[in-house]
């Protein structure tokens, strides 16, 4: 059972333009949601997360939106550079993240066009 | 600070043989991951360890997985024997104590290919 989802594989941009990545969750349980960037042959690296009681947390190019009526989160990247062609996870966790135990998505791969 | 080392980088055995994997945490994390990342899949948790010992192995395959964490630093993580679904990469990740979800810190992984 796949608690949390990336229906979209892959994704391609061009540079400048926005870049919008989907997630979908179906437990109720989790309150705290977070994107990873991984790049190849290396491990992923955290980018930005939000909280259940905040439907939206900025940081710089990076903004994550969260529906929790929807159980929707999606990460917006504007404006869209090269290097940020990589593949995105969405990840969840539950109690604030306090449990320290992370559920990720399929991950989805995006390539930025010069 | 230098980051989680994984060793060895690649790996490639025939079914049935066993393998080990190595990790060395960032110098101070008391919380230890190891993450099992199949292609076109997200990592997904294999186990956790809070110094020495484990916090939650509910999703380690313990007829064939094992993993240890002596002295609390240091890590090694042992498939026995391996089976074609093994074929992954597997992270390392660690954590600060008292610190939230987001500051794991992975390691770049051991991809592992199973003949």
């Amino acid at each position: 059972d796949q608690q949390v989802k990336q229906n979209s594989p892959s994704l391609s941009v061009q540079e400048g333009r926005i870049s919008i990545l989907n997630c979908d969750y179906t437990n109720s349980m989790f309150d705290y949601f977070l994107w990873y960037k991984k790049y190849p042959a290396e491990g992923p690296t955290f980018l930005i997360s939000i909280s259940s009681i905040k439907d939206k947390n900025e940081d710089g190019r990076f903004t994550v939106f969260l529906n929790k009526s929807a159980k929707h989160l999606s990460l917006h990247i504007v404006p869209s550079q090269p290097g940020d062609s990589a593949v995105y996870f969405c990840a969840a966790s539950g109690h604030g993240g306090a449990t320290n135990k992370l559920i990720f998505g399929t991950g989805t791969l995006l390539a930025v066009q010069p | 600070e230098a980051g989680v080392a994984q060793s060895p980088r690649y790996k490639i055995i025939e079914k049935r043989q066993s393998v080990a994997f190595w990790c060395n945490p960032i110098s101070g994390h008391a919380t230890l991951y190891w993450y099992q990342q199949i292609l076109g899949q997200g990592p997904k948790l294999l186990i956790q360890f809070q110094n020495n010992g484990v916090v939650d192995d509910s999703q380690l395959p313990k007829d064939r997985f094992s993993a240890e964490r002596l002295k609390g630093v240091d890590s090694t993580l042992k498939i026995q024997p391996a089976k074609l679904e093994d074929s992954a990469v597997y992270l390392c990740a660690s954590r600060k104590e008292g610190r939230g979800v987001e500051t794991q810190y992975f390691g770049p992984g051991t991809r592992l290919l199973v003949l």
